[in-house]
């Protein structure tokens, strides 16, 4: 049972353009959520991270927006830039350092 | 400041095989974690220290799974009687408390594990 879902494993976006990655959740005691992105061969590095008392987190051209009620979550990228290219993953946790992840989410930035 | 470290980046062993895989976390970061990371999913915890004790071991799959950090610092991974279904990328993370979801875990670059 997955308790943190990226139902798309890839997106595609035009440089200079808006990225949008999403993610579900079933557990209601999350109330920590992080986004980390990966490049090859390197391990996830921290990008953003947002608590359930908000709705909104921004940070530079990366905002993550969190919906409790639908149980989803989202980071947009805006401008996206080729160095965006990577795989985002998101992960969530409920008061302690476990994390739960899901599957990522593959970003082309197209020129 | 160097990240954490982990090595060998790559090992292939043959099944049934004993694997030692290392970590060298932030210095200064008492809380260390281990996950494995298998091809098309995210991270899935096997272990956290807090110092030099197994704070949570919970996630690790079997008792051939088992990890040490006998000083604080460096932990070893280690895997007996390999099977092939092992095969996966072996990352490391420290923070530095740990105890909390906020307290930002660094990554290592990983261990990929190939078990033939």
């Amino acid at each position: 049972d997955q308790q943190v879902k990226q139902n798309s494993p890839s997106l595609s976006v035009q440089e200079g353009r808006i990225s949008i990655l999403n993610c579900d959740y079933t557990n209601s005691m999350f109330d920590y959520f992080l986004w980390y992105k990966k490049y090859p061969a390197e391990g996830p590095t921290f990008l953003i991270s947002i608590s359930s008392i908000k709705d909104k987190n921004e940070d530079g051209r990366f905002t993550v927006f969190l919906n409790k009620s639908a149980k989803h979550l989202s980071l947009h990228i805006v401008p996206s830039q080729p160095g965006d290219s990577a795989v985002y993953f998101c992960a969530a946790g409920d008061s302690n350092y476990q994390l739960i992840w899901g599957a990522g989410t593959k970003l082309i930035i197209k020129p | 400041g160097a990240g954490v470290s982990q090595t060998p980046s790559n090992k292939v062993t043959e099944k049934g095989k004993y694997v030692e895989l290392r970590c060298d976390p932030i210095s200064g970061h008492t809380a260390l974690y281990w996950y494995r990371q298998s091809l098309g999913q995210g991270p899935e915890f096997l272990i956290y220290f807090q110092g030099t004790g197994a704070a949570d071991d919970s996630g690790l799959p079997n008792d051939r799974f088992f990890a040490v950090r006998p000083e604080g610092s460096v932990s070893t991974l280690k895997i007996q009687r390999t099977e092939r279904g092992d095969s996966a990328v072996y990352l490391c993370a420290s923070s530095p408390s740990g105890g909390d979801d906020s307290d930002t875990q660094y990554f290592g670059p990983g261990t990929r594990l190939t078990v033939l």
